[in-house]
């Protein structure tokens, strides 16, 4: 079946390093590709997708590019804040859309 | 705010009551999801919906486990005889956005059973 697998955490960084989480995935077809955040004390939300082979998806100041040689996507952000503590999941969802299968996640501290 | 609403927000109880969580969408969505979530782990898939419908379900699932959704507009997640291991957050989500497959949080239930 569909499987997500990410880097270990946690991570620790300082304000304004440079940020790679790792991800990559095992599916049947052409998976869509999902990041999601969860703040603490906060809900699940989508912080960026890619649908496509070499589709790149990036928000606030996130990016990540659905590599489809290398089943990967990443998570990269090039200056970290103290606001972007948080645990990321990857995801993918089949092409029925009928579920998201997530990485088990990785919790990001961000010290000023 | 995701559109999406969960009733309640925590829940202890003991080990063999049982119990019910419910999700209200804010507007119409016909693709409602339930996931599990356990302490550093992230979501696993329970069921979906498709209107009123229930298309899929996991294996995860057990027959402990009963979800509905009656009006195709709100849904209910039913655990009896609870165990220990129930405890965990149980998030619904709705499918939204500009593609088929984007899906949306509520901020969750969280169950402890004692």
């Amino acid at each position: 079946g569909d499987s997500v697998t990410q880097m270990e955490g946690p991570v620790t960084l300082s304000e304004e390093a440079f940020l790679t989480i790792n991800c990559t995935y095992t599916a049947t077809g052409y998976p869509s590709l999902f990041w999601y955040v969860q703040y603490p004390g906060e809900g699940l939300q989508l912080l960026l997708k890619a649908t496509k082979a070499d589709d790149k998806g990036s928000n606030k100041g996130f990016e990540a590019t659905y590599r489809k040689e290398t089943t990967s996507f990443h998570l990269e952000k090039g200056s970290v804040q103290v606001s972007d503590s948080a645990v990321y999941f990857c995801a993918l969802s089949d092409r029925a859309a009928r579920q998201l299968t997530f990485g088990s996640g990785t919790q990001l501290t961000v010290l000023p | 705010d995701t559109g999406v609403s969960q009733d309640p927000r925590h829940k202890i109880t003991k080990r063999g009551q049982n119990v019910t969580f419910r999700c209200d969408p804010i507007s119409e969505h016909n693709r409602l999801y339930w996931y599990r979530q356990t302490l550093g782990q992230g979501p696993e898939f329970l069921t979906y919906f498709q209107n009123e419908a229930q298309l899929e379900k996991s294996r995860l699932l057990s027959d402990r486990f009963s979800a509905e959704r009656p009006k195709g507009s709100f849904s209910t997640l039913e655990i009896q005889r609870t165990e220990q291991g129930d405890s965990a957050m149980y998030l619904c989500a709705i499918r939204a956005g500009t593609t088929i497959d984007e899906q949306f949080f509520g901020p969750g239930t969280r169950l402890t059973v004692l």
